[in-house]
């Protein structure tokens, strides 16, 4: 069993449709992180919790909304997304929220593709 | 703010060549920095990593070393295997205050092995 698990790991949406992506992480850390891969452009953090708190939204639109109801589980609700939203969606997680020393775990992605 | 900056890719070898990827960085304070790898299908996993300027991040035969002077952190290995083909990402990351946990990526190196 992976230490950071995502499902599903490929949705198709329709613009008007709501979805979510789940993330579940067996690895006893205390926060976690959404990341954007889109096509030719570098990772892109998008969300972090620690201890179930957001600590960081980096300037992402609203029809992506996070929710983190414990440590273990990270969820991003999708609503009336854009074709260019089309990526690959990241979660990852780490102790205590460092970077010195706390290595980040990454999941397998899902894969969304609006259409 | 911060930045990677990874050779342009892709990068094409034959099994047993050397390889070395560029990576330099700009940022504030001391980072620490990250090579991942993504392999076609799955998540990022974590290369190696180093954590302060002069330390040798090791795995796999791959190896980096921080160089704060030339801001570099490049990626090496003597002889690469086609199981070594995948998509490589330049990462670094502060930890501690409001920026613990967000890593700042390169736009990644493809590298294909041919037997």
């Amino acid at each position: 069993e992976t230490g950071v698990t995502q499902t599903p790991r490929h949705l198709v949406m329709g613009m008007t449709n709501k979805k979510s992506l789940k993330c579940e992480q067996h690895l006893g850390h205390n926060a976690m992180y959404w990341y954007k891969q889109s096509a030719k452009k570098p990772l892109e953090l998008m969300f972090v919790y620690n201890f179930k708190e957001q600590t960081e939204n980096n300037s992402v639109p609203s029809r992506f909304s996070p929710e983190c109801p414990n440590s273990s589980h990270l969820f991003l609700h999708l609503h009336t997304l854009q074709p260019e939203d089309s990526a690959l969606y990241l979660c990852a997680s780490s102790q205590e929220g460092g970077v010195r020393g706390n290595t980040i775990y990454f999941g397998e992605g899902s894969w969304l593709t609006v259409v | 703010g911060d930045s990677v900056t990874q050779m342009e890719g892709p990068v094409t070898l034959s099994e047993e060549a050397c390889l070395t990827i560029n990576c330099t960085y700009t940022a504030t304070g001391y980072p620490s920095l990250f090579w991942y790898v993504q392999y076609p299908g799955e998540g990022l996993q974590l290369l190696l990593k180093a954590t302060k300027a002069d330390d040798k991040g090791s795995n796999k035969g791959f190896e980096a070393t921080y160089r704060k002077e030339t801001t570099s952190f490049h990626l090496e290995k003597g002889s690469v295997q086609v199981s070594d083909s995948a998509v490589y990402f330049c990462a670094l990351g502060h930890a501690g205050g409001t920026s613990y946990g967000k890593l700042t990526f390169g736009q990644g190196t493809i590298l294909t092995v041919h037997p």
